[in-house]
């Protein structure tokens, strides 16, 4: 199975900030990777696939990028709304993998 | 607006069964690709199993660890997607989410609410 490494575990930020989360699969998967958002009590929200499209609705201060091995999520313009928890999610190979996520924190 | 509501949660002994539905609307469900996740209460995502439409013979693919115990289907004329789970351990405990893929394969574009399922005696 391929293996989603996460980092930070956990991030905190004050308001306007970018962030970045990064994610590091076990082989090359081909930019066959998403981000998702989890806000408190809720369930996963699509934020971006491919590596780099936005989902429908999504703002455009997230951007995704990377390729091979290496994908990062960038947050600019830190709003009070993106407090959540971010993970990423491999579909390059069957079974789908997730990273452990990172929680978001406004400082 | 897209809606995907999973029923079926609850508390069940270790070695019991139970059978989670999701019923779905607003968009196309018969040539949707339909998954089940759950998270932990540590909060990791796991995918469990995924099938795929009718024109692809509702090709059914499964996290190793889950095959044979659990089984997934589908009813396209009611737009809901089941999961029937047997032979339950503790470590099954979870919140179990059904999700839909309709842009591109292996994305899950949007999730239900989730059902809550605690296995314990």
């Amino acid at each position: 199975d391929i293996q989603m490494t996460q980092s930070p575990a956990s991030l905190s930020a004050s308001l306007g900030e970018t962030v970045t989360i990064e994610c590091r699969a076990s082989e090359d998967i081909y930019s066959n990777l998403a981000w998702y958002q989890q806000k408190p009590g809720n369930s996963p929200q699509l934020l971006i696939y491919d590596a780099n499209s936005l989902a429908d609705g999504v703002p455009s201060r997230f951007s995704g990028s990377g390729s091979g091995t290496q994908y990062s999520l960038k947050i600019n313009s830190l709003q009070s709304e993106d407090v959540a928890s971010y993970f990423c999610q491999q579909y390059n190979n069957y079974p789908y993998t997730f990273g452990a996520g990172t929680k978001l924190e406004l400082k | 607006e897209v809606q995907l509501v999973e029923t079926g949660g609850g508390l069940v002994q270790p070695g019991n069964s139970l059978k989670l539905s999701c019923a779905t609307s607003g968009f196309t469900f018969s040539t949707a690709w339909m998954n089940w996740i759950r998270q932990t209460p540590g909060k990791r995502l796991e995918w469990l199993a995924q099938i795929e439409d009718k024109s692809n013979n509702y090709f059914i693919s499964y996290l190793e660890s889950v095959k044979g115990r659990f089984t997934i289907s589908r009813d396209d004329s009611k737009s809901s997607v089941y999961l029937q789970m047997n032979n339950l351990k503790e470590e099954d405990t979870a919140i179990y989410y059904c999700s839909s893929t309709t842009v591109v394969t292996g994305v899950m574009d949007a999730w239900g609410q989730g059902a809550s399922v605690t296995v314990s005696s």
